[in-house]
């Protein structure tokens, strides 16, 4: 069955970096994309950016413009989110999925939490 | 960006009782092709978002057929036929026609 299986919990301090990854499974890796969306504590969820699989192409949220990044790795179906510059309200869960655009998620991560404490 | 519009929470239901949660978008989500890319998740406390339903009425595998959506343009709604001890949590709605794909606040829905 498709899975999204996302890395652990993660503690940063402001002005920092995290790299969270997204290992996926059951499914032909270059024929969807991946998108990441946040979720602060007690709130709605907010969308970050996309990456294209099959080329790499990304397209970002205006907000993260400048200290977002999302990779891939084909060998392991592995996508990368990088936040730097990391900020206070940057504390939230933060979940991938899988995306097939247009259209919304059809898969989710279990989510990884991100605490951004001085 | 579109703006996706939810009422915070839904009226309290007994257990077996019909719900239904609204949604509206500040444009009409019909896409170039045809299709109008409006979904819903439900969320349970502590847990990710499970997917429901995909272009505003389709329901995903494995999704019990209690729940059903509906609507067109800007308007939408989630209906679940009878609601079980299990359906308590968070539900949003989410537009993916116009990118970037934007989040209805969510709906609480409890149980009388």
């Amino acid at each position: 069955q498709v899975q999204l299986v996302q890395s652990g919990s993660e503690m940063g301090k402001p002005g920092a970096s995290v790299k969270v990854s997204c290992k996926t499974s059951g499914y032909t890796f270059t024929n969807y994309g991946i998108s990441w969306v946040r979720q602060a504590p007690g709130q709605g969820f907010e969308w970050m950016g996309w990456i294209a699989v099959y080329n790499g192409h990304t397209d970002y949220e205006r907000k993260f413009q400048g200290r977002l990044s999302m990779t891939i790795d084909r060998p392991t179906t592995t996508v990368y989110m990088e936040l730097r510059s990391l900020r206070l309200d940057d504390t939230a869960v933060y979940y991938c999925a899988r995306v097939r655009r247009p259209g919304g998620p059809d898969t989710w991560g279990q989510g990884t939490l991100i605490t951004v404490s001085s | 960006d579109i703006v996706m519009t939810q009422p915070p929470l839904s009226s309290p239901v007994t257990l077996g009782q019909p719900a239904s949660i609204s949604c509206r978008s500040s444009r009409s989500l019909v896409h170039s092709d045809g299709d109008t890319y409006l979904s819903w998740v439900q969320q349970r406390p502590g847990q990710p978002p499970r997917p429901l339903i995909y272009k505003i009425s389709n329901r995903f595998s494995g999704v019990p057929d209690r729940f059903s959506g509906s609507g067109a343009g800007t308007e939408f709604t989630l209906k679940i036929s009878r609601v079980e001890a299990e359906d308590v949590g968070v539900y949003y709605c989410i537009q993916a026609t116009q990118f970037p794909p934007t989040f209805g606040q969510g709906t609480r829905l409890d149980i009388k």
